[in-house]
Formats: C-alpha cells, structure tokens, sequence
C-alpha cells in the first residue's frame, strides 16, 4: 500500500545508546517531518525537510539530528538517548502545497 | 508564536447525536487548516483540509468550518457512530507551508 513506513515500531534503549529511525515514503512527496507526542503535550515538530539534502529544525530539535540522503527517505538519529526521549515519534510527508499530509503508524521508543 | 488550543479535552455521547468540536488558534497568518483523526496506537489520519480562502469543506457527514479573523474552526460531526470514537486533531499549516502546528486534541466516545 501506498504512504509512509517506520522501521522499527518499538524500541527500548538504555541511556546513552545511540539509534536511527528511518521513514521511507513512496509518494513522490517533497516535504518530509519528524514530530514526537507526548501525553499532554500533543505532537511537537522536531525536524523537517523541504527536499533532498535540505533539513531545518523545528520546535524541539535539541538532541536529534536528521538527514535526507533520497527523496523517498529521512532519517532522525538519537546519538545519546536521554529518558527525556521517551516517546511515540511519527514521520509524515506531504505535497509542497500542503495537502496530502501523511503519516506513518508511529516508532514506540522507551529509554532506561 | 502559534498556538492551537481544542475544546472540549473529551467528550462522550450517545449514538446519533450530532456535535461540534473546536479549535481556536492564535496566529491567522496560516496556510490552512486541517482536520485528522487518530485511532488508540495508530498514526494520523488525514480528515478535511480547509485553505485560508475557504470558508467551509464537506466530507460525508463531516463539515468544517474556518474563520480566519477570529481564529476559529469548528468540526461538525453529524449523526454520531460508535466508529467514530477517536482523537480529533486540529492542526494549521503556516504560511511558508513548512510546519504544521497541532492542538492537544478532543477525545471522542460515541457509545451505542
């Protein structure tokens, strides 16, 4: 089917370890985004990328980093995973104009 | 900075009422506006998409309304299923297109 996929759907690490969440879309979608959510926080945007090889931050970037190699692909790193970090993280990609927003089945990540 | 705020938190009514779900927001300079629904444990699902233009838009028995100058949307949902128990989120686009900014959502059960 059509849309976005997240690799992996759960994970727990130990703090300090380091990870990659990949997206993967195959709309043919030029904007690419990170967002976390959090109980009574609602989704935050943590990075996002406007095309291939282009990343900006968003409203919490603080100790992520993402890169977009390919169109179809961005990628968000954890280099030191902090507690802090816990937390459901969903990919979306949309159309330039902003419609066909979507979004993946989420990434469950829990750090002890 | 835009802030998006949904009223009621929650809400619980029995089958075949219609309601109305708000969302108030801070900033009108958006792109537009856009209304998703998300399932327990599920990623985001994309409902109605209103342009800054727009006054209204209609998907089967969903309507959403917009006015920009006083930073409000409504979404109107008409003879309430049990299948539509869900979170509501109401998110606006900002006018770079480059963000989507979300409320904390209104929790729906719609009880047979």
């Amino acid at each position: 089917n059509a849309g976005v996929t997240q690799t992996p759907k759960f994970r727990v690490l130990k703090t300090g370890q380091s990870m990659t969440l990949l997206c993967a879309q195959d709309m043919n979608h030029e904007y690419m985004y990170w967002y976390r959510q959090d109980p009574g926080m609602g989704l935050r945007l943590i990075h996002y990328s406007v095309g291939e090889g282009t990343t900006a931050k968003g409203e919490v970037p603080d100790g992520y980093n993402v890169s977009r190699l390919k169109k179809q692909n961005f990628l968000l790193g954890l280099e030191s995973a902090a507690p802090s970090q816990t937390s459901v993280y969903f990919c979306a990609s949309s159309n330039r104009d902003g419609y066909g927003y979507t979004f993946g089945s989420g990434t469950r990540l829990t750090v002890v | 900075k835009q802030e998006v705020t949904q009223i009621p938190a929650a809400l619980s009514v029995p089958e075949g009422e219609n309601l109305v779900l708000n969302c108030s927001f801070t900033d009108s300079a958006i792109y537009n506006l856009q209304w998703f629904r998300q399932d327990p444990g599920k990623g985001l699902t994309s409902l109605l998409l209103i342009q800054s233009s727009q006054r209204e838009q209609t998907s089967g028995r969903l309507n959403a309304s917009l006015d920009k100058s006083s930073g409000r949307s409504t979404l109107y949902i008409a003879a309430s299923q049990p299948g539509d128990s869900a979170t509501y989120l109401c998110a606006v686009l900002n006018q770079a297109g480059t963000a989507l900014i979300f409320g904390k959502g209104t929790t729906l059960s719609v009880s047979s």
